[in-house]
């Protein structure tokens, strides 16, 4: 049983360029979550995509989109990159009904 | 503003004592609340959870405690291992606004062997 799954693991671009990061749930499970965890600080939940929608969104600029698809894998995208975006970007998984949030390995992102 | 805190950066204990990790909250809405430990390299792992009609939920040497008037909750670690060396992080979340995770900064926790 597959757990998580994000690719790519690691990722270096320049400021002002987009980039895409993509997500595979667990096995079974309908809803994903993005997070941002800078150095040093806990995760910063950017949205969560249920149903193929964009259900519960934190403190994040428009620049920071997702899209979620039928067999229920996501993507985050974000344009414009700064400095300050060079982060982990985690993801989580989930059942809809239930409060328990499984995560990825994450993708390291490095803006230069 | 910081709505889940934990105040200790680092924790170090000896091989086979008890680890206690602590955690602050602020907002009377969490229901749930969640521990997970975390490698360098590696995504958050799933260690525990407590939902707020508990004050206490056990999980072979990991037991999390709630005191829901002192919005505090802690993460027993009995034996202490070697192999627990890592971040450890609190999560709430509440119904209310999705089931969306509040994390906290985490702590280090260090077992010496």
């Amino acid at each position: 049983d597959a757990g998580v799954t994000q690719s790519p693991t690691h990722l270096i671009k320049t400021r002002g360029q987009q980039v895409t990061l993509r997500c595979s749930p667990k096995s079974g499970h309908d809803t994903v979550s993005w997070y941002q965890q800078a150095l040093g600080q806990g995760p910063q939940f950017i949205f969560q995509y249920y149903e193929e929608e964009e259900r519960q969104r934190g403190n994040f600029p428009d620049r920071f989109s997702g899209h979620q698809f039928p067999n229920y894998s996501s993507e985050l995208n974000v344009n414009a990159l700064l400095l300050g975006d060079s982060a982990l970007y985690l993801c989580a998984s989930s059942l809809w009904i239930e409060e328990t949030q499984y995560f990825g390995p994450g993708t390291r992102l490095l803006v230069l | 503003d910081q709505q889940v805190k934990q105040n200790s950066p680092s924790l170090s204990v000896q091989e086979g004592r008890i680890s206690i990790l602590n955690c602050d909250y602020t907002n009377s809405m969490f229901d749930y609340f969640l521990w997970y430990k975390k490698y360098p390299a590696e995504g958050p792992t799933f260690l525990i959870s407590i939902s707020s009609i508990k004050d206490k939920n056990e999980d072979g040497r990991f037991t999390v405690f709630l005191n829901k008037s002192a919005k505090h909750l802690s993460l027993h670690i009995v034996p202490s291992q070697p192999g627990d060396s890592a971040v450890y992080f609190c999560a709430a979340s509440a119904e209310e606004y999705g089931n969306k995770l509040v994390f906290g900064a985490g702590t280090i926790l260090r077992v010496k062997s």
